[in-house]
């Protein structure tokens, strides 16, 4: 059964705290991705990575950054936590040659105070 | 840029009653076009897919046309159960690894 797995599925921060959140995933999958979920704004792509040490920005990096070390592990980093980034995050995978279908993790909620 | 637009929710239904969400799309070329849903507490999943125009998506008793023509691709099911309550995304894919979204729409179905 694969499986993509968030290192957390609640975290509370303060403002200005570095936040690192984690996903690994079991698939051997080439690409990984982090997304944020707002009500009413579906899902917004932050970063991408296509490769160990390969990433990409997607639409709202702005405040994040990510890290790919290992094939299986894609970390987002909050350097600078602000309350405006309160909101779920998920992350996902997907092999190279089945691009669209892409296996999600059940979600982060950070909450910034 | 390429965009998805579904209908504003939340939608709730009685069980058994049949169930449409509209989805419509802005994109350069054919992109294929996509359901994913995410049921409570958990990620998305990919329900069903459309590659081409006039292709059908087809599982678990839901369907979606992709209609070149209305460049629309909603989503129907005729007998809907409590189990099918969820949010749903419509999704396309220009044959990059990135999908882009829609807003989604919350689906509840009450007994």
């Amino acid at each position: 059964d694969v499986k993509v797995t968030q290192s957390s599925r609640y975290l509370v921060k303060r403002t200005g705290e570095k936040v690192f959140l984690e996903c690994v995933q079991d698939m051997d999958h080439e690409n990984m991705f982090w997304y944020r979920q707002d009500p009413g704004l579906g899902l917004r792509l932050i970063y991408f990575s296509y490769d160990v040490k390969m990433k990409e920005k997607g639409d709202i990096p702005e405040g994040y950054s990510v890290s790919r070390e290992k094939k299986e592990r894609f970390s987002l980093i909050l350097e600078s936590a602000s309350t405006n980034q309160t909101s779920m995050y998920l992350c996902a995978s997907t092999s190279g040659d089945r691009a669209y279908e892409q296996y999600f993790g059940p979600g982060t909620r950070l909450t910034v105070t | 840029g390429d965009s998805v637009t579904q209908m504003e929710g939340p939608v709730t239904l009685s069980e058994e009653a049949f169930l449409t969400i509209n989805c419509t799309y802005t994109a350069t070329g054919y992109p294929s076009l996509f359901w994913y849903v995410q049921y409570p507490g958990e990620g998305l999943q990919l329900l069903l897919k459309a590659t081409k125009a006039d292709d059908k998506g087809s599982n678990k008793g839901f369907e979606a046309t992709y209609r070149k023509e209305t460049t629309s691709f909603h989503l129907e099911k005729g007998s809907v159960q409590v189990s099918d309550s969820a949010v749903y995304f419509c999704a396309l894919n220009q044959g990059a690894q990135k999908l882009v979204f829609g807003q989604g729409t919350r689906l509840t179905i009450n007994p």
